[in-house]
């Protein structure tokens, strides 16, 4: 059974500065992995997809690599913003299904 | 391309009610997920369509909750009766078919609040 692990569960930084957000998984045999933004009681977001052969995925300030073999992505806000303030979540996808992480909630101080 | 509907976005019921949720894919796709996020947590598939049948329900509380895809195209999911536990966002999403390498597209989300 796949287990997605996110830490830390919150984060609290001034503006301007830089975000690492860490996602772990349990099975390396992954199609893909994928990070969502979610803001309070909405829905979900998708920020980037990383197909299991891709090292790395970027997006304006945003960048998520991925290390298969040790079963790690990790997400980097550049030069973070108030905007920026929501909870991340991590999902891997195997053959079968979408796996969550339980989110890393992100608040940024202005 | 319009992306996946849901309705409503949120609902406020008493326990022991009845309520349901309804969903539209995006067009064309041939499988639906209805996902439940209790708050503090990762969504968890409840249930998974490939056209109007079912491919996994394993997690589905089959006493209280029931999810139907008449036709292939919109799905409604259903509790009857709702528990406070049951207080949730409840998401759906769709792929163009079931497997790994096709991406799955969320919906809003319907929040429900059961006192």
């Amino acid at each position: 059974k796949q287990e997605v692990t996110q830490i830390p569960a919150a984060l609290s930084v001034p503006e301007g500065e830089n975000l690492v957000l860490n996602c772990s998984f349990t099975d390396s045999a992954i199609y893909n992995l994928q990070w969502f933004r979610q803001d309070p009681g909405k829905g979900l977001t998708s920020l980037l997809l990383i197909q299991s052969s891709q090292r790395e995925q970027t997006s304006g300030r945003l960048n998520a690599s991925l290390d298969k073999s040790s079963g790690r992505s990790t997400l980097y806000i550049a030069a973070s913003q108030p905007g920026d303030s929501a909870t991340y979540l991590c999902a891997v996808q195997d053959d079968y299904k979408l796996s969550f992480g339980a989110g890393t909630t992100v608040t940024v101080r202005a | 391309e319009a992306g996946v509907a849901q309705s409503p976005r949120y609902k406020i019921i008493e326990k022991r009610q009845s309520v349901a949720f309804w969903c539209n894919p995006i067009s064309g796709h041939a499988t639906l997920y209805w996902y439940q996020q209790i708050l503090g947590q990762g969504p968890k598939l409840l249930i998974q369509f490939q056209n109007n049948g079912v491919v996994d329900d394993s997690q589905l509380p089959k006493d209280r909750f029931s999810a139907e895809r008449l036709k292939g195209v919109d799905s409604t999911l259903k509790i009857q009766p709702a528990k406070l536990e049951d207080s949730a966002v409840y998401l759906c999403a769709s792929s163009p078919l079931a497997g790994g390498i096709y991406e799955q597209y969320f919906g809003p989300g319907t929040r429900l609040t059961v006192t």
